[in-house]
């Protein structure tokens, strides 16, 4: 069964600064997407990136970006200049190609810092 | 614009009387799923429609059943809920199911109190 590990329960970085979300996941499977998802409080889950496994070449959306190491099954999120509004849970996800079953990590509350 | 809405919010039920909480969708979207999301830990899928073909998760008590009498809603029916099932239900929809680059499109969720 595939599983996603999210070790940092909570994280903090103040404005302006970077701040690098871990995952990790376990999967025998070589095609395979990766997500990251924000949930702000009390509002609806969006995706914030996400990164084709047979890709090599990092997914990057505007200040955030992933550091995706297939070898070591991990796929890590950094958010550059960080903002207010960057305040939410993170959530890392996985999905095997051409299967409808979405794994989901426990999520990291991330906080910024004014 | 919200796309996937999920009412109500909020919803306090007592121990025992059921339930049914709903989303709706105004992408025309193919697959529905349910997701059970308890405090501080990962959402867990229940169940999803593709069209009118309803696929349970194998460990999704019998208790939890699904409606989608359309395409744009989809009705979660808790039979007797116990204390454990107070958690917050999230409403997803995707275009596809097999779609290579499927994305998931969450409703804000309805936060489940038992009594």
């Amino acid at each position: 069964a595939q599983t996603v590990t999210q070790s940092q329960p909570e994280m903090s970085v103040q404005e302006a600064e970077t701040v690098t979300l871990s995952c990790t996941y376990d999967t025998s499977e070589s095609d395979y997407y990766l997500f990251w998802y924000k949930q702000p409080p009390s509002r609806q889950m969006i995706l914030v990136i996400r990164q084709e496994a047979y890709k090599q070449q990092n997914a990057t959306e505007n200040r955030f970006s992933v550091n995706f190491q297939k070898a070591a099954k991990s796929f890590s999120l950094k958010i550059s200049d960080s903002q207010l509004g960057d305040a939410a849970m993170y959530f890392c996800a996985y999905r095997r190609r051409n299967n409808n079953d979405m794994r989901f990590g426990a999520g990291t509350r991330l906080t910024v810092k004014p | 614009d919200a796309m996937v809405i999920q009412n109500p919010r909020y919803q306090v039920t007592q121990f025992g009387k059921p339930v049914t909480l709903s989303c709706s969708q105004t992408l025309n979207h193919n697959v529905m799923y349910w997701y059970q999301q308890k405090s501080s830990q990962a959402p867990k899928l229940l169940f999803h429609y593709y069209d009118k073909d309803f696929n349970n998760e194998a460990d999704t008590p019998d208790n939890f059943q699904s409606r989608r009498p359309n395409t744009s809603f989809c009705f979660l029916d808790i039979r007797s809920p116990g204390l454990g099932d107070a958690a917050m239900y999230l409403c997803a929809t995707s275009r596809d199911r097999v779609e290579s680059k499927n994305i998931q499109y969450f409703g804000a969720g309805t936060r489940l109190s038992v009594l």
